[in-house]
């Protein structure tokens, strides 16, 4: 059963635009997010994270919103840049928990000059 | 410095065969981790080490994978008896400690293909 889901697996948005790639889980145990970015034939580099404190974390252009209550988290990014064409993983833990984090599937983000 | 490093990048095995792929982690940094990702999936997490402990195992698909760690910095994952489904991109982070929290630093990853 897949604990953290990203239901979207593209999106194609045009450059200076924004891009929104959500993500939801289902297990309530869960307390710190993150977003990691990929690049072809690369590893994925962390983005952004957010603790369940929280509901809002923002670092430059990349922005995360928690919506506990609906366990469900977003990423948005303004404006968008070709260099963001990238797949975007969202990934779950429990803070003091056993160090595992759980990603989901990913969404390919496409962005158009 | 250097980043995470992994090697090989690419390994072509036929069934039945065992591999051993290896990680080097940011020097300095103590905690290490193993995840796979299989074609069309998200990263699974295989196994974490702290310094040169694996507390927990549960993760390792079958007991044909086992892994370890060495002086607190390389790290080797071996397959034995490789099946099909064990064809995937093998990924191996690495992070100051151990503390979800720390940042995880990612290697590019082995490719592996099991014939």
């Amino acid at each position: 059963d897949q604990q953290v889901k990203q239901n979207s697996p593209s999106l194609s948005v045009q450059e200076g635009r924004i891009s929104i790639l959500n993500c939801d889980y289902t297990n309530s145990m869960f307390d710190y997010f993150l977003w990691y970015k990929k690049y072809p034939a690369e590893g994925p580099t962390f983005l952004i994270s957010i603790s369940s404190i929280k509901d809002k974390n923002e670092d430059g252009r990349f922005t995360v919103f928690l919506n506990k209550s609906a366990k469900h988290l977003s990423l948005h990014i303004v404006p968008s840049q070709p260099g963001d064409s990238a797949v975007y993983f969202c990934a779950a833990s429990t803070q003091g928990g056993s160090e595992k984090l759980v990603f989901g599937k990913g969404t390919k983000l496409t962005v158009n000059p | 410095g250097a980043g995470v490093s992994q090697s090989p990048s690419n390994k072509v095995t036929e069934k039945g065969k065992d591999v051993e792929l290896r990680c080097d982690p940011i020097s300095g940094h103590t905690a290490l981790y193993w995840y796979r990702q299989s074609l069309g999936q998200g990263l699974e997490f295989l196994i974490y080490f702290q310094g040169n402990s694996a507390p927990d195992k549960s993760g390792l698909p079958s007991d044909r994978f086992s892994a370890e760690r060495t002086g607190g910095s390389v790290s080797t994952l071996t397959i034995q008896r490789t099946q099909q489904e064990d064809s995937a991109v093998y990924l191996c982070a690495s992070s100051l400690f151990l503390d979800i929290r720390e940042t995880q630093y990612f290697g590019p990853g082995t490719r592996l293909l099991v014939l």
